[in-house]
């Protein structure tokens, strides 16, 4: 079955911090990993994406990092600030399966002045 | 603005009413997708179309939901007999299909609620 498990449901931090939010997937078959921003009552957002060919992908303060081994990729967000409190949606593409993204579960991030 | 367009923004109806959303897509997108998202999950597939043709659809989409694509570019998704159970934001995103550019861009959403 074709998942995308993502972690923590929820997180809290300082302005200034760096959030981090884990995805782990299980199915091998997936070639391009994109990261969503959400505000309340809006459609996603594409923020920044990463293929498996990449162990990383940095874009202003957004970093992707990718352990294909471990079938496990991360968002990072340097300097934060409270104008990125929002939910951030992890996501995974199959190969050759015409574009369904597989969603995680979510991140609600609290930046906090 | 040349982003993804969605209308109407929000719809309330009554149990067992029809209901109808439009989409319009990106110009020169030729894939146009649809998901639903319920409070506090992500997105969820439901169909998707390379310009008219409808290519998968998800077990998530029954038979009182269906979705066309008449002339490759608006898209219309109907809900029929509409249940509690269909109440969540309805998700329109295009893309390029375009081989190597992935990249889905998503609109507003529509939501419903079912009375």
């Amino acid at each position: 079955q074709q998942q995308v498990k993502q972690s923590p449901q929820s997180l809290i931090v300082q302005k200034g911090g760096i959030p981090i939010i884990n995805c782990a997937y299980e199915n091998t078959a997936f070639d391009y990993f994109p990261w969503y921003q959400q505000f309340p009552g809006k459609g996603p957002a594409l923020l920044i994406a990463i293929r498996p060919d990449v162990s990383e992908k940095k874009e202003g303060r957004f970093t992707i990092s990718f352990n294909k081994s471990a079938k496990q990729f991360s968002l990072h967000i340097m300097d934060s600030q409270p104008g990125d409190s929002a939910t951030y949606f992890c996501a995974a593409l199959p190969y050759n399966q015409g574009g369904k993204l597989i969603f995680g579960q979510g991140t609600e991030l609290s930046v906090k002045p | 603005d040349t982003g993804v367009s969605q209308n109407p923004r929000h719809k309330i109806t009554k149990r067992g009413q029809n209901v109808t959303f439009r989409c319009d897509p990106i110009s020169e997108h030729n894939r146009l997708y649809w998901y639903r998202q319920t409070l506090g999950q992500g997105p969820e597939f439901l169909t998707y179309f390379q310009n008219e043709a409808q290519l998968e659809k998800s077990r998530l989409l029954s038979d009182r939901f269906s979705a066309e694509r008449p002339k490759g570019s608006f898209s219309t998704l109907e809900i029929q007999r509409t249940e509690q159970g269909d109440s969540a934001m309805y998700l329109c995103a295009s893309s390029t299909g375009r081989r190597g550019y992935n990249e889905q861009f998503f609109g507003p959403g529509t939501r419903l609620t079912v009375l």
